[in-house]
């Protein structure tokens, strides 16, 4: 299994572009969510997804849009890019089911996505 | 709202020796915790998780200690090595907020030669 991947590694955008970061994961997980970590600082959720077609905001979901139309992919869509939104993003999933004395949530992460608005 | 921090942002140890690092929630509701270590360039990696039924988890070299009554859990990592040196954070998270989780943001762990 390839696990999470996300592309594009790296990308400069400027001011009010638009783009996509991808996040696809084979391990069938229903649970994916994507985060940003500012320098020197702890993950931020932005959005969150518990299944196909089902998505909701996490701590910091201004600016940004997600779809959740396949079990495997979670792409993040930035419309108008600013400044504020430099950052490195990740994107996780997990696989959210309850056993006896057994963790199953827990997350597994992509590599990220390095993102610089000029 | 809620947050998860961490005691010390830098902790440097000698190679060989035991390393422990600490962490606050402050989430009542949080019943599950979580540890990861995340090397430059990359991202995050899990390293172990415990259930608020528990007080103590063991891995492979690393040790996750969980005392509910004063918020806090620790990670101790014996002997410490080159490779270990990285930043960990932890995370919790409760039931019924679709696992999410809730970061610290993290202690960076050198290990000295």
């Amino acid at each position: 299994n390839a696990g999470v991947t996300q592309t594009p590694k790296f990308r400069i955008l400027k001011i009010g572009q638009s783009m996509t970061l991808q996040c696809t994961q084979d391990m069938n997980h229903n649970y994916m969510y994507w985060y940003r970590q500012d320098p020197g600082m702890g993950l931020k959720l932005i959005y969150y997804s518990v299944g196909a077609g089902i998505t909701d905001k996490g701590e910091v979901p201004n600016g940004y849009n997600v779809s959740r139309s396949t079990t495997e992919d979670f792409p993040l869509r930035l419309e108008l890019a600013a400044p504020s939104q430099t950052s490195v993003y990740f994107c996780a999933s997990s696989y959210s089911m309850l056993r006896r004395n057994q963790s199953t949530d827990t997350q597994y992460f992509g590599p990220g996505t390095r993102l610089t608005v000029l | 709202g809620e947050s998860v921090g961490l005691h010390l942002p830098t902790l440097s140890v000698q190679e060989g020796d035991n390393s422990i690092i600490n962490c606050a929630y402050s989430n009542s509701a949080s019943d599950y915790f979580i540890w990861y270590k995340q090397e430059s360039g990359k991202g995050p990696q899990f390293i172990i998780d415990i259930r608020s039924n528990m007080d103590k988890r063991q891995g492979q070299r690393v040790t996750v200690l969980l005392n509910k009554t004063v918020k806090h859990l620790s990670l101790q990592i014996a002997a410490t090595q080159p490779g270990d040196s990285a930043v960990y954070f932890c995370a919790d998270g409760a039931s019924g907020s679709a696992r999410q989780l809730t970061f610290g943001s993290g202690t960076q762990l050198t290990v000295l030669p």
